[in-house]
This record gives C-alpha cells, structure tokens and sequence, in this order.
C-alpha cells in the first residue's frame, strides 16, 4: 500500500525557515517524480515544486523560486522541502503527492499526481 | 493557463446527475486534464486523467469529458460520498494550474 507521510510544519515568523518531510512507502520511490502542492485555508490547490526520481532536476512555480528548495534522500525514501523567507501569503497545507502521467523536462513538469499525503501545516504570522 | 470552474456551487439530490465545468483561458495540450474529488480534512484523490479516463478506483458514474478549452465532469447518480469539492487541474503547460473549485451539496 503506498503510503506518504508529511511532518515538519508549525508556526513560524514572516522571514523563517522551516523544513518539511515527506516519508514514502510501498512503492519504488527512486523511479517517481514527486511534488508538493499547498492549499492556504479555505483556498484551492497550489502546486508548489516538483523533483525527478534521481533528484538532479527540480522545477518550482514562481513566487517559490529562490525561497524554497526541493530534494529527496531516495536511500530513505524520502522528499524534502526547505522553506525559507517565508511570507504570510505562504500560510497553507502543504501535501506531498507522486506524479501519475506525464512527464518533467527542461525547467518544466507535466504531471498529474496520484498519491497524496495528509498534509502538513504551515502558519506563517507574528 | 487559468482554469475557471463553474458553478461554484452546485445543490443537488442524491440519484441526481450532476454535471461540473472546466473551462481554460488557452487550449490544454493532448487533453492533459485531471479531475480530484477532496472532503473535508482530507487530501485530494485523483479521479479522471487524460481528460477522459478514469483513475484506479474511480466508480463508473464518474465520467470526464471534453478537448480544447472546454472539459466537464459527470457524476450519473450521486451517491451520499459524492457530496464534496471537485477541483480540475491541467498539465498540458507550464506552470501546473488548479481551477477554484465546485463543491457539490446536498440540497
């Protein structure tokens, strides 16, 4: 059964870091593209960032890019998102999801995404 | 590539069919458009890819239809689990892009 676990959410000051995890089992996490994609409170879907099945391409939307950061550790099938500078704008849920179809390329992702995780939240405010 | 969804909210019977737009500001490449079904508290579940075919576990009064800039989602008979928000995504340009959302209740 796959299955995707969010932790490292919290409350942190405009300007903070923090980092989220994404634990990932019962599948071969390597061969996947995975995302992150957040909700803000009462909103709609965001996707945030996505990362390659080997990790050396990564691909952000815009007002992300050069504040957070995407990885993985596929020796502990795990995703990673650092955040920083953060903003009260990027006060949300942030869920991890695979990639279904589709494909990455270039700078850019093509996917829709499958398997979610519960989520994890961040809360952005002084 | 702006994806509109209409209505906002749509109030319907159980046994009904209920019919949900997705309408983008370009046309979505290959029909890369996929549909989520999300209650409350919970993550999004993939539904319908492709624009046409229905995700693993997606029961068959789902249907996804629809090219170009127009694609629309039909529930035949809603059933009481099918009372939830309906969010279209495309994945045919850069960047990935959500529409705002129909939630369908119970009337």
């Amino acid at each position: 059964e796959v299955q995707l676990l969010e932790s490292g959410g919290g409350l942190v000051q405009p300007g903070g870091s923090l980092r989220l995890s994404c634990a990932a089992s019962g599948f071969t996490f390597s061969s996947y593209v995975m995302n992150w994609v957040r909700q803000a409170p009462g909103k709609g879907l965001e996707w945030v960032s996505g990362i390659s099945g080997s990790g050396g391409s990564t691909y952000y939307e815009d007002s992300v890019k050069g504040r957070f950061t995407v990885s993985r550790d596929n020796s502990k099938n795990t995703l990673y998102l650092q955040l920083n500078s953060l903003r009260v704008e990027d006060t949300a849920v942030y869920y991890c999801a695979t990639a279904h179809t589709g494909y990455c390329t270039g700078g850019d992702c093509y996917v829709d995404m499958d398997y979610w995780g519960q989520g994890t939240l961040v809360t952005v405010s002084s | 590539n702006v994806l509109t969804q209409s209505p906002g909210t749509l109030s319907m019977s159980p046994g009904e069919r209920a019919t949900l737009s997705c309408r983008a500001s370009q046309s979505v490449t290959s029909s890369n458009l996929a549909w989520y079904q999300q209650k409350p508290g919970q993550a999004p579940r993939l539904l319908i890819y492709g624009a046409s075919s229905r995700a693993t576990g997606t029961p068959d009064r789902f249907s996804g239809s629809g090219s170009g800039t127009d694609f629309t989602l039909s529930i035949s008979r809603l059933e009481p689990e099918d009372f939830a928000l309906y969010y279209c995504q495309q994945y045919g340009s850069s960047p990935l892009t959500f529409g705002g959302g129909t939630k369908v209740e119970i009337k």
